[in-house]
């Protein structure tokens, strides 16, 4: 069964705008992942957030964890063309033997 | 370094035949995670395996089984197909998983099968 859920499930926006993405979870975890997908292809590791942290930066990703919400964002800054792609969230939960996905945010970005 | 490697690429099969999924995993890595993901749809967690042992198993029938080799590669085995099972099916690999651990996977590119 899915434990994430991203929101929106669509986002189209224009290059050089900032995209957010949201997802939302059921249960305690230890860590949080962020996974871009192009499409029909395999998925690329773009940053983990652990339970105790509450942002973290890279590039021009920024996620925060609001473990008391069970939620996360993902906000990619000054959006490309190339960002187009379709984000999924994972949570790695305690006492538990795989990762959780969500079913996915596509981003459009137009040049 | 070589990532993790799927084969085929795609492939086609008929209602009620088998397939059969290969992935190797990066070098090291002793864990192997399957997963399919329908047209649209996000990951669904088939089955993880670790120094050669099913570790879980997701929420699919019995028709789906695998099996992980002494050097840690690992097949996916699906039997009688559906048309349902047309997917992309996704494999990962990760350093043996410790409890509360960090378990960055790292995924294949993964294998389409066309179910006709």
């Amino acid at each position: 069964s899915q434990q994430g859920e991203e929101d929106p499930q669509a986002l189209s926006i224009q290059e050089g705008e900032n995209a957010t993405m949201n997802c939302s979870y059921k249960t305690s975890i230890n860590n949080l992942q962020w996974y871009r997908q192009n499409s029909g292809r395999g998925l690329v590791h773009l940053i983990l957030i652990r339970s105790n942290e509450r942002e973290k930066h890279s590039g021009r990703l920024r996620v925060t964890l609001d473990t008391s919400k069970k939620s996360s964002s993902l906000l990619i800054t000054a959006s490309r063309a190339a960002d187009t792609a379709s984000y999924f969230c994972a949570t790695d939960i305690p006492l538990d033997n795989d990762m959780r996905f969500g079913a996915g945010t596509r981003l459009t970005v137009k040049p | 370094e070589a990532g993790v490697t799927q084969s085929p690429t795609h492939l086609i099969k008929t209602r009620g035949q088998q397939a059969t999924l290969r992935c190797s995993p990066i070098s090291g890595h002793t864990s192997v995670y399957w997963y399919q993901q329908a047209l649209g749809l996000g990951l669904q967690f088939l089955l993880w395996y670790d120094e050669g042992e099913e570790r879980n198993r997701g929420n699919f029938p019995p028709r789906f089984s695998g099996r992980q080799f002494p050097n840690y590669s690992s097949e996916l085995n699906v039997n009688a197909l559906e048309l349902e099972d047309s997917a992309l099916y996704l494999c990962a690999s990760s350093l043996a998983k410790k409890a509360s651990s960090y378990n960055e996977q790292f995924f294949g590119p993964g294998t389409r099968l066309t179910v006709l």
